[in-house]
């Protein structure tokens, strides 16, 4: 079945700076792969999603990119602000047709 | 339009004894999903709906896990009996669905935080 790894685990920045989250997936017929935020005792919700047929998308602050040769996709989270920090989870959908997820990254905005 | 309903919120229960979860997906959505999320980690996948059958239960432990969705829209989720490990948080989504591919747009549920003592 897929596999997702995801790195960092724990990720600090200062408010302002950019974060940079990595994803790599194991199938290589996955063609869709989500971006999710938990905060602290809340429900995971969608940020940023990008299938197979694209490169990379942008939403404000936003971006996701997928190298399918490699198998890895990245989100991209400019201008840090405070309410960012977060657990964020990467996941993609293989050939099972189910939504695999990674481990997740905590990201911390320091002011 | 309203989100995933879930019910109860918080659970605690003995070793041993049962649970049951409830979830009343977004009106119209046709595939429903229970995720098991443990502390720390992503979430688990156990069960995937399509209307009132199931797409995918490989990773649900059916010596004491079931899932039901009779009617194609509301979806229960029971554990009996409990053990330790299952202490988690239950997530229940559910997708537009239509076809049972992936690609969709998953929403969650607020979520049961079960505690087995």
């Amino acid at each position: 079945g897929e596999n997702v790894e995801q790195h960092p685990s724990t990720l600090s920045v200062q408010e302002g700076d950019s974060a940079v989250i990595k994803c790599t997936y194991s199938d290589s017929a996955s063609n869709y792969f989500p971006w999710y935020k938990q905060e602290l005792g809340k429900r995971p919700q969608l940020i940023i999603d990008i299938r197979s047929n694209v490169g990379e998308k942008k939403d404000q602050r936003i971006a996701v990119t997928l190298n399918k040769t490699a198998k890895h996709f990245s989100l991209h989270i400019t201008e840090t602000q405070p309410e960012d920090s977060a657990v964020y989870f990467c996941a993609a959908t293989g050939t099972a047709s189910k939504l695999t997820f990674g481990t997740g990254t905590r990201l911390q905005v320091t002011l | 339009e309203a989100g995933v309903a879930q019910s109860p919120r918080y659970k605690i229960i003995e070793k041993r004894q049962s649970v049951a979860f409830w979830c009343n997906p977004i009106s119209g959505h046709a595939t429903l999903y229970w995720y098991q999320q443990i502390l720390g980690q992503g979430p688990k996948l156990l069960i995937q709906f399509q209307n009132n059958g199931v797409v995918d239960d490989s990773q649900l432990p059916k010596d004491r896990f079931s899932a039901e969705r009779l009617k194609g829209v509301d979806s229960t989720l029971k554990i009996q009996p409990a053990k330790l490990e299952d202490s988690a948080v239950y997530l229940c989504a559910s997708s537009r669905g239509g076809f049972a591919v992936g690609g969709e747009t998953q929403y969650f549920g607020p979520g049961t935080r079960l505690l087995v003592l």
